[in-house]
């Protein structure tokens, strides 16, 4: 257990409202992601970052930014959430970003945009 | 590009039945593989992860995998299920760079008594 939490656990929220999710963990794990969980599609990466104030895109990174100011904390916005971001968002670290590193996950955000 | 399958999306099986997941992925070079287990409401958690060497491998709760090259496979294996093993099941691999992986859409597994 990587002491990974995220908040908050559940949100509702309008389209068109900004919304930033927060991932917190207490390991000192250099890499973190951001994952959203879909029906369907399994896992997909939005973003992740590889140090403090270095990120970079994953697979659906359209609509979606990220920030890292500290190592502990990675930040999620939608700038204008849309419906097509109801998902589950997890985040997850791992220690040196080495193909081999295990993946330590958050429990996970589920959003609701109406 | 590294891509990864999981053809069942749900399997049933009854407890203390054996079980195979199956797992194939496409990649160019040696992979990485793991296989991570999510219980309904939680986040995922490592079973068992294969790099090299020996093919057969021991997982927690009594997972095992087997890394096959010419099948391009890593099946997930269980002699006897029970009921708590019922989860959603996701096969992954690590990227030639070494900071992503890619999941496969998961198999969702339930166990009838």
């Amino acid at each position: 257990d990587a002491g990974i939490t995220q908040s908050p656990r559940h949100k509702v929220t309008e389209t068109g409202t900004p919304v930033t999710l927060r991932c917190h963990q207490t390991e000192n794990h250099r890499y973190m992601y951001w994952y959203r969980q879909d029906p369907g599609h399994g896992l997909r990466l939005i973003h992740y970052s590889y140090g403090v104030k270095d990120t970079d895109k994953g697979e659906v990174s359209d609509g979606y930014s990220v920030s890292r100011s500290k190592t502990e904390d990675f930040l999620l916005t939608l700038e204008s959430a849309t419906s097509s971001q109801t998902s589950v968002y997890f985040c997850a670290t791992n220690r040196q970003g080495e193909r081999t590193d295990t993946q330590y996950f958050g429990p996970g955000t589920r959003l609701t945009v109406l | 590009a590294q891509s990864v399958t999981q053809p069942d999306i749900h399997i049933t099986v009854s407890e203390g039945a054996s079980l195979e997941l199956r797992c194939n992925y496409s990649y160019g070079a040696t992979p990485y593989l793991f296989w991570y287990v999510q219980s309904p409401g939680q986040g995922l958690q490592l079973l068992l992860k294969y790099f090299s060497g020996d093919t057969l491998v021991q997982g927690i709760k009594g997972f095992e995998a087997e890394f096959k090259r010419s099948q391009s496979s890593f099946n997930l294996r269980k002699p006897s299920v029970h009921w708590s093993d019922a989860a959603e099941y996701f096969c992954a691999v690590g990227s030639n760079t070494g900071n992503q992986f890619y999941f496969g859409t998961g198999t969702s597994l339930t166990v009838i008594p």
